[in-house]
């Protein structure tokens, strides 16, 4: 039972290059959602999916686009990087209204 | 603003010491959630108190919910050296599914 599963852990990128960062869970949860955390500022959200075949957009969702493959595998794409998405990226789900269940994270840095 | 606050920003303690770290919320909710990060690591689910409960005990945990004050307390108990980590709470707004908010959370230094 391996949770959640994100890939890369670490990536670099040059201003402008394009990346997808790939969230899978095994838990059947309902519920995925991608979240920047930055030093000072807690967790914001970006994107969530409340279900397979839904996506809406959480606090700072300019600049990501999001797809919910099925209802395991949840991908955020970033199309132009820029240096202020410099982050570290976490993949979460959950049932219902329960606790979350966190991925590792993906520390990306944008030069 | 931010929808969860916890209060201290840093707590520094010795080993065996209790451990107390407060968050304040503004806006009705329907559970309330703590989470532990060890540095560069993702964050664990500790603790969940809905709206209705008033306390709840985990191992050497205890959380506390006053929705009157709109505030909760994580107390650990008999601290070790291992719960060096940040801490935070997350707010289930009763309103908007699907929108837990994280405040910025307490950094907890246990000193051995």
């Amino acid at each position: 039972n391996a949770g959640v599963t994100q890939t890369p852990k670490f990536q670099v990128l040059k201003t402008g290059q394009s990346m997808t960062l790939q969230c899978a869970q095994d838990m059947n949860h309902n519920s995925m959602y991608w979240y920047r955390q930055d030093p000072g500022m807690g967790l914001r959200l970006i994107y969530y999916s409340a279900s397979e075949g839904t996506t809406d957009k959480g606090e700072v969702p300019n600049g990501y686009n999001v797809s919910r493959l099925n209802k395991r595998e949840f991908s955020l794409r970033l199309e132009s990087a820029a240096p202020s998405q410099t982050s570290v990226y976490f993949c979460a789900s959950r049932l219902d209204r329960g606790g979350y269940t966190f991925g590792s994270g993906t520390r990306l840095t944008v030069v | 603003s931010q929808q969860g606050e916890e209060d201290p920003q840093a707590l520094s303690i010795q080993e065996g010491e209790n451990a107390t770290m407060n968050c304040s919320y503004k806006t009705s909710i329907n559970n309330l959630q703590w989470y532990r990060q060890n540095s560069g690591r993702g964050l664990v689910h500790l603790i969940l108190i809905r709206s209705n409960e008033r306390e709840k005990h985990s191992g050497r945990l205890r959380v506390t919910l006053d929705t009157s004050k709109k505030s909760s307390s994580l107390l650990i108990t008999a601290s070790r050296a291992a719960d060096t980590a940040s801490y935070f709470c997350a707010t289930d707004a009763a309103t908007s599914y699907d929108k837990v908010i994280f405040g910025p959370g307490t950094s907890l230094s246990v000193i051995p």
